[in-house]
């Protein structure tokens, strides 16, 4: 079975600050790993993806991630946080095996002025 | 940019009644999926359908749910007498079987309150 753990479920940066969430994940077998983004109120966005091609992953919104086996992490940081980055942070994990997402508990990212 | 829908997106209930939630994928996906997460927890899986059958379940998904492609677009999850804690955001994802068939694309979810 797969599993993810996101250290700290709240984190607060400055505007113009590093963002740096971490993600952990444990499985048998290589497995595919996501970010996605959940604004207040609204549904799941895909943020980014690893799939076993290049171990750095750019995606939306200037956000990337680092798939890094030997530490078995997946670490997702942005240059320069906005305030329009403010939301919730859902690292998950899944098996080409079985499909279904397994998901972290969550990073509540605050962005102060 | 196609994009997966869900009715109603807030629904409100009594304790034992029947709700049902709907969900329409993208057209050309064939793996649907329900997750819920309860407020102020993680995401969970509950069920993946392809070929008209249930592929997976987890132990959350017992004998009180159920789900249904009633046509060719629809997606429904079922749940016949509703407790207190199926109090929950109910996503419906889909995903390809061609190009990116790792990524599932999420609805928009569906709050479900029993009273």
């Amino acid at each position: 079975a797969q599993s993810v753990t996101q250290l700290g479920s709240h984190v607060s940066v400055s505007e113009g600050a590093l963002v740096l969430l971490r993600c952990n994940y444990s499985s048998s077998v290589p497995p595919y790993l996501f970010w996605y983004v959940q604004y207040p109120n609204q549904g799941l966005q895909l943020l980014l993806k690893y799939t076993s091609a290049a171990t750095l992953v750019k995606g939306i919104n200037g956000f990337e991630a680092e798939f890094k086996k030997s530490e078995t992490s997946f670490h997702l940081t942005k240059p320069s946080a906005h305030m329009s980055d403010a939301a919730e942070y859902f690292c998950a994990v899944s098996v080409p095996s079985a499909r279904q997402l397994t998901f972290g508990s969550g990073t509540q990212l605050t962005v102060l002025p | 940019e196609p994009e997966v829908t869900q009715t109603p997106s807030h629904q409100v209930t009594q304790m034992g009644q029947e709700v049902i939630l709907r969900c329409v994928p993208i057209s050309n996906h064939l793996y649907f999926y329900w997750y819920r997460q309860i407020l102020g927890q993680k995401v969970e899986f509950l069920v993946s359908f392809y070929n008209n059958e249930i592929s997976e379940k987890s132990e959350i998904f017992d004998d009180q749910f159920s789900v249904e492609r009633p046509d060719g677009s629809n997606f429904t999850l079922k749940i016949r007498s509703t407790k207190l804690e199926d109090s929950a955001m109910y996503f419906c994802a889909s995903r390809p079987t061609t190009g990116s068939q790792e990524t599932q694309y999420f609805g928009p979810g569906t709050r479900l309150l029993v009273l």
